[in-house]
């Protein structure tokens, strides 16, 4: 079975500071990797997702991540921190490279402070 | 486009009553997936509809069942309910074959 672990539940950073929001599977097979946002009292919006084509991956906001297997990793990352970024964020895979039954991290609330 | 539009938006039951929301799929969307999203938790999936049938299921007792009808739209229903039950519940559609899932906005549960 496929899982996602995400480190740290909490992470603050300063508005303009660069965002590094970690996420590392596990699977037996070549994963697709997805991270989700979800604002307060929202559903989820899709960021980023990698499919198996470049391992660094361009999503909305200016977030991007890396694939890498060696490291069995897919960490989220953004130059510049923005009031706007504070949401939770959710790293998920799945192994059918189809939108069907994603496997969550457990999250990580990240916080932007002046 | 509405988007995914899930009703109602709030509801409060008491334990050991049944449950009944809704899901309208993403214009264009043929698949209707179940998130059950426990507070301070990630969403864990519960089933997924394709072509009226269900396609997949999580680890979710018999007490929760769904249905998805012609015009793609679907519902969740969660028989005896209990306390733990009590969770925002997420639908997600999908066209068949795509990478990519969208939200709605979850319906909130409270079980008491």
């Amino acid at each position: 079975a496929q899982s996602v672990t995400q480190l740290g539940s909490h992470v603050s950073v300063s508005e303009g500071a660069l965002v590094l929001l970690r996420c590392n599977y596990s699977s037996s097979v070549p994963p697709y990797l997805f991270w989700y946002v979800q604002y307060p009292n929202q559903g989820l919006q899709l960021l980023l997702k990698y499919t198996s084509a470049a391992t660094l991956v361009k999503g909305i906001n200016g977030f991007e991540a890396e694939f890498k297997k060696s490291e069995t990793s897919f960490h989220l990352t953004k130059p510049s921190a923005h009031m706007s970024d504070a949401a939770e964020y959710f790293c998920a895979v799945t192994i059918t490279g189809t939108a069907s039954k994603l496997t969550f991290g457990t999250g990580t609330r990240l916080q932007v402070t002046l | 486009d509405a988007g995914v539009t899930q009703s109602p938006t709030h509801l409060i039951k008491t334990r050991g009553q049944q449950v009944t929301l809704r899901c309208s799929p993403k214009s264009g969307h043929d698949t209707v997936s179940w998130y059950q999203q426990a507070l301070g938790q990630g969403p864990q999936f519960i089933f997924q509809y394709y072509e009226e049938e269900e396609r997949q299921r999580g680890n979710f007792p018999d007490r929760f069942s769904g249905h998805q009808f012609p015009n793609y739209s679907s519902e969740l229903n969660v028989n005896a309910l209990l306390l733990g039950d009590s969770a925002l519940y997420l639908c997600a559609s999908s066209f068949s074959g795509s990478t990519e899932a969208f939200f709605g906005q979850g319906t909130r549960l409270t079980v008491v």
